[in-house]
């Protein structure tokens, strides 16, 4: 198993709905979790991290961590056509020397006007 | 605000060639990492580096190696550029235990 592991999508979701966005890890991971956004073109910006169990809330978006199940999930509420953009798991992996940044490949969402 | 910067937005190289891709961040941030980011495959780890001089091997690490001589810049190298390392690469810093940051990428193609 891929130590971060995503959809790949892509995921529709009308204008208004709320998108729902998984990933899951293997134990090989830490538990310090990041979402990226990434528009076309454009290299990766931090939407949230999370780092314990349970939700973490940040104006539309929502964090959610369970360590039970090995997943941590991205709600977006109030989808807007500007949150079109791949939207990538990210968590961190213990190398020989220090932590590596790994990445799911990315879920593609699309919310449609 | 964090800045991570890459030399080139846009490189054409030929096949055979050494080719330098340079980022400097002015966070003094200890961490920094070389990924490629391809059409389906996401990003993948190249290289990553925890200290000057310090280097750890990422995912695909074939063809490329790396030099951290001061704690702002991470090189990547290309010792001789096939095509197949035509790709998009992003360099990012981060603190340990904390978000990394990206810089704008660099779009290399290698004719």
């Amino acid at each position: 198993q891929k130590e971060v592991e995503q959809n790949s999508g892509p995921l529709s979701v009308p204008e208004g709905a709320i998108a729902s966005l998984n990933c899951t890890y293997s134990d090989r991971v830490s538990q310090s979790f990041f979402w990226y956004r990434q528009y076309s073109g454009k290299s990766p910006e931090l939407i949230m991290s999370i780092y314990s169990n349970g939700d973490k809330e940040d104006g539309r978006f929502t964090a959610q961590l369970n360590k039970a199940s090995q997943y941590v999930s991205l709600l977006i509420r109030d989808s807007q056509p500007s949150d079109s953009a791949t939207y990538l798991c990210a968590a961190l992996v213990r190398g020989a020397g220090s932590y590596q940044l790994t990445f799911g490949k990315g879920t593609k969402l699309s919310v449609i006007p | 605000d964090v800045k991570v910067t890459q030399s080139s937005r846009y490189l054409v190289k030929r096949t055979g060639e050494k080719v330098f891709l340079e980022c400097v961040q002015d966070m003094d941030h200890e961490n920094m990492f070389w990924y490629r980011q391809d059409p389906g495959l996401g990003l993948r780890l190249i290289y990553f580096s925890y200290d000057v001089k310090m280097k750890e091997k990422g995912d695909i690490p074939e063809g490329y190696s790396v030099s951290r001589e001061k704690k702002e810049r991470f090189s990547l190298i290309l010792e001789s550029a096939s095509t197949n390392q035509t790709s998009m690469y992003l360099c990012a810093s981060k603190r340990s235990n904390t978000e990394a940051f990206f810089g704008q990428g660099t779009r290399l193609t290698v004719v």
